[in-house]
Formats: C-alpha cells, sequence, structure tokens
C-alpha cells in the first residue's frame, strides 16, 4: 500500500525556522520525484516545490524560494522540506505529494498525497 | 506565478452533468498538455482526477473526463452523484518548471 506521511509541524515564531519529513512506504521511493504543495485552512492549494527522483533538480515556487529547501534521502525513503524566515503566510498545512511517473523530470502531476502536517505561528 | 481562474461554485442536481472550467495563459494551460485536477473532500487530502488533459487514473469513473481549448480546461462530471460535492482545483505545469493550481470550485448535488 503506497503511503506518504507527514510529520514535523508545529509551532514557530515569525522569522523561526522548521524542517517537515515525508517517511514514504508501498512503492521504490528512489524512482519517484517529489512534491510539497501546502492549503491556508478553508483556502486553496499552493504548490511549492518539487525534487527530481535523484535529488539533482530542484524548483521552487516564487513565494518561498531563497526561504525553503527540498531534500531527499533515498536510503531512507523520506523527503525534507527545510523552512526557515517564516512569514505568517506560511503558517498552513503543508502535504508532500508523489509525482505519478517513474524518472520524471517534474511535469507530471501528484498522485498520492501524505496526510499533511500543520504548521502555525505562535502569538 | 498568477493562479488559473476557475469559477467559486457550481452546481447541479443528481444524474446532471456539469462543467468546471480553468483558464490559464499561454505559460502553463495553453502550451502544455499537462492539466490535472484534483477532488478534496473537507478534511481530506486531495485526490488526482484526470491528469494530461484527459486521462483517469486506474480504477477511476468514467463519469469524470478533460478536455482542453487553447488556454482553458474542462473537467465534465456526468451523472452527478452525491459523493460528487467535493472542492476540485484544476494544475498546470508552467514554463518556468513549476505547478501552478487554480483557486478552486466547490461543487454542491442539490
Amino acid at each position: 500500500q503506497v503511503q506518504l506521511v507527514e510529520s514535523g509541524g508545529g509551532v514557530v515564531q515569525p522569522g523561526g525556522s522548521l524542517r517537515l519529513s515525508c517517511a514514504a512506504s508501498g512503492f521504490t521511493f528512489s524512482t519517484y520525484g517529489m512534491h510539497w504543495v501546502r492549503q491556508a485552512p478553508g483556502k486553496g492549494l499552493e504548490w511549492v516545490a518539487f525534487i527530481r527522483y535523484d535529488g539533482s533538480d530542484k524548483y521552487y515556487a516564487d513565494s518561498v524560494k531563497g526561504r525553503f529547501t527540498i531534500s531527499r534521502d533515498n536510503s531512507k525513503n523520506t523527503v525534507f522540506l527545510q523552512m526557515s524566515s517564516l512569514r505568517v503566510e506560511d503558517t498552513v498545512v503543508y502535504y508532500c505529494a508523489k509525482g505519478l511517473v517513474e524518472w520524471d523530470g517534474g511535469w507530471h502531476p501528484f498522485d498520492i498525497w501524505g496526510q499533511g502536517t500543520m504548521v502555525t505561528f505562535s502569538s | 506565478q498568477s493562479a488559473l481562474t476557475q469559477p467559486a461554485s457550481v452546481s447541479g442536481s443528481p444524474g446532471q452533468s456539469i462543467t468546471i472550467s480553468c483558464t490559464g495563459t499561454t505559460s502553463d494551460v495553453g502550451t502544455y498538455n499537462y492539466v490535472s485536477w484534483y477532488q478534496q473532500h473537507p478534511g481530506k487530502a486531495p485526490k488526482l482526477m484526470i491528469y494530461d488533459v484527459t486521462k483517469r487514473p486506474s480504477g477511476l469513473s468514467d463519469r469524470f473526463s478533460g478536455s482542453k481549448s487553447g488556454n482553458t480546461a474542462s473537467l465534465t462530471i456526468s451523472g452527478l452523484q452525491a459523493e460528487d460535492e467535493a472542492d476540485y482545483y484544476c494544475s498546470s505545469y508552467t514554463s518556468s518548471s513549476t505547478w501552478v493550481f487554480g483557486g478552486g470550485t466547490k461543487v454542491t448535488v442539490l
């Protein structure tokens, strides 16, 4: 059974940092590109970042470029999202999602999604 | 990276057909056949319904179909059922090697 489980969400302060993880199982992780997508409560989806199956290419949304870094560890079947200089608008639910096609360079969509992990700001 | 344009809401009676539009630009929908559609029920993760404009994932009902003309893609749901009530999002690959989503359409079954 293909499964993605996100973790690492929590409460942060403006300007702070956080690292999200997404553990994959049920498929050959090292042959699929992975994405992060986020969603504010009650709002629409926003694509955040993509990493190629071998980590050789990474792409980011303009809204997070220079602040977020996507990476992966194929030996541990895990993809990460390192977030820094966090802003109020970054406090949303983050989903990791698997690319549909093996060996994909990023142009195919996402077929399997995790259940998401929430990032919120402390008051 | 402007969001694709979708109607905020669409409604229909059980058994009817509805169509959701998704308008982009020549930098995304108009150039690439990498348009996909996702269904999201409240509190759940999105589910891929259509990819590459017209293709359905294995096992998905053929009541869902996709098409594209110029800069506008469309999702049609035929034989509308109560369980189709959800939010629907289109997305497209872009010339910047990124992905862009539409703002979402709430489908209501009357």
